[in-house]
């Protein structure tokens, strides 16, 4: 049967509105990060990453902000579409100690029409 | 960008036969995979990493004997689910990694055990 598990924290927008997910990271060392968008029922997407000697990178419609301050990341979406409704994580790495992400715990973003 | 191809996308089985999930890297070549597991509503829970041609490393709680992880070629990586159980049904989801290259993931396998 289905396991029961922690419901993702949900985030709700109107269509052409700027979106913000949030996420906070916890080790200190990270100097790498990714957001992942995921579809239901696909794996994760890559959005854009960010390096730990910037605060601040622009995509397409995407800018992921960097504060190692207080261990958070943030990703902001501009004029956000009913295709952006997914679930988007946060995902940490040390790049010299191998390439394995540490995920975060997710946030579904749901874009109203 | 890269393309990681994962097969199946859907397995129902019953509960004792064995599945196993092929992970492809179709245009570049893999040193490294990992395995991930995914629960509803949650996040991605590493299961094992792979490099090309050497044993797998699994995370702690991870049993390799039931989780059964081959990496024989630098595009393939298969992950075998051993005697499947209703506890074992999840989603499954492959990456991929090559040299300078950045990490691409599969589309999933999701496992159904009866």
């Amino acid at each position: 049967g289905e396991s029961v598990g922690l419901h993702l924290p949900t985030l709700s927008v109107q269509e052409g509105d700027n979106s913000i997910i949030n996420c906070a990271y916890s080790n200190s060392a990270s100097d790498y990060f990714i957001w992942y968008k995921q579809e239901s029922g696909k794996g994760p997407q890559f959005i854009i990453d960010i390096r730990s000697n910037m605060d601040k990178r622009q995509g397409q419609r995407v800018t992921v902000l960097l504060n190692k301050t207080v261990k958070h990341l943030s990703l902001q979406i501009a004029a956000t579409q009913p295709g952006d409704s997914a679930v988007y994580f946060c995902a940490e790495n040390i790049e010299n100690a191998g390439n394995m992400l540490t995920f975060g715990g997710g946030t579904r973003l749901m874009v109203k029409p | 960008g890269a393309v990681v191809s994962q097969h199946p996308s859907w397995v129902i089985c019953k509960s004792g036969t064995s599945v196993k999930i092929e992970c492809r890297s179709l245009d570049f070549q893999a040193t490294t995979m990992f395995w991930y597991r995914q629960f509803p509503k949650q996040s991605l829970m590493l299961m094992a990493t792979s490099n090309e041609g050497s044993k797998a490393t699994y995370e702690q709680g991870v049993e390799k004997d039931k989780f059964l992880i081959n990496h024989a070629s630098l595009t393939l990586s298969t992950l075998t689910v051993t005697s499947a159980h209703p506890e074992d049904s999840s989603f499954y989801i492959c990456s991929a990694q090559g040299v300078g290259e950045k990490l691409f993931f599969g589309s999933g396998t999701q496992l159904s055990v009866l």
